[in-house]
């Protein structure tokens, strides 16, 4: 079944480290985006890519970083500096050009 | 900018009740229009879309139709169940953002429907 994953479902870290969350795909999508959603915020554009070796700053890109070594996966790593990580975090591709995403499962961080 | 405004919620009916939740938007050019479903601790699903004006997008029962004179495009079901119960995204193309591709998102209208 073509689909995203994301892993895993539930993350919790202390505060001060960083942690990576995974997105992978077999869509063959080209683009794939991260977002962020909070109560009452609706989603945010953390960073997207469009394609391989690629990738631009959302809207709310500070305290992250992402790298786009293959087409089927975009991994997010929260750093240290971001100063409010607690969220729950979704990753969506889509065809190139296409507005139509697909999102994974998400991922709940808790961070303390 | 674009934008995408929502009515807020939380919106609570009774099992086969009639469903409306308003959407409306600002934008530049001629957005393409989405609405996205997020059950209880799952991503989101598209529902439905629509690329023109009078367009009608339609699924499961939901219809949405794209109102350019109102800039408008609200979600309607003429009987919602139980199983409806969830929180709804009205999102458009971003047409003059950083990249062919990007959505923006409404903040979501939670849904509940009683048995």
């Amino acid at each position: 079944d073509g689909g995203i994953t994301q892993s895993p479902k539930y993350l919790f870290r202390k505060e001060g480290q960083n942690v990576t969350l995974s997105c992978e795909q077999n869509l063959n999508h080209d683009a794939m985006y991260w977002y962020r959603q909070d109560p009452g915020q609706g989603l945010r554009l953390i960073y997207y890519s469009q394609i391989v070796n690629d990738f631009q700053k959302g809207d709310i890109a500070e305290g992250y970083s992402v790298s786009r070594e293959k087409k089927e996966s975009f991994p997010l790593t929260v750093t240290s500096a971001q100063k409010n990580p607690t969220a729950f975090y979704l990753c969506a591709s889509s065809l190139a050009g296409s507005y139509e995403q697909y999102f994974g499962p998400g991922t709940r961080l808790t961070v303390t | 900018g674009n934008s995408v405004t929502q009515m807020e919620g939380p919106v609570t009916l009774s099992e086969e009740a009639f469903l409306t939740i308003n959407c409306t938007y600002t934008a530049t050019g001629y957005p393409s229009l989405f609405w996205y479903v997020q059950y209880p601790g799952e991503g989101l699903q598209l529902l439905l879309k629509a690329t023109k004006a009078d367009d009608k997008g339609s699924n499961k029962g939901f219809e949405a139709t794209y109102r350019k004179e109102t800039t408008s495009f609200h979600l309607e079901k003429g009987s919602v169940q139980v199983s409806d119960s969830a929180v709804y995204f009205c999102a458009l193309s971003d047409l003059y953002g950083g990249s062919q591709g990007n959505l923006i998102f409404g903040k979501g209208t939670k849904l509940s429907v009683k048995p």
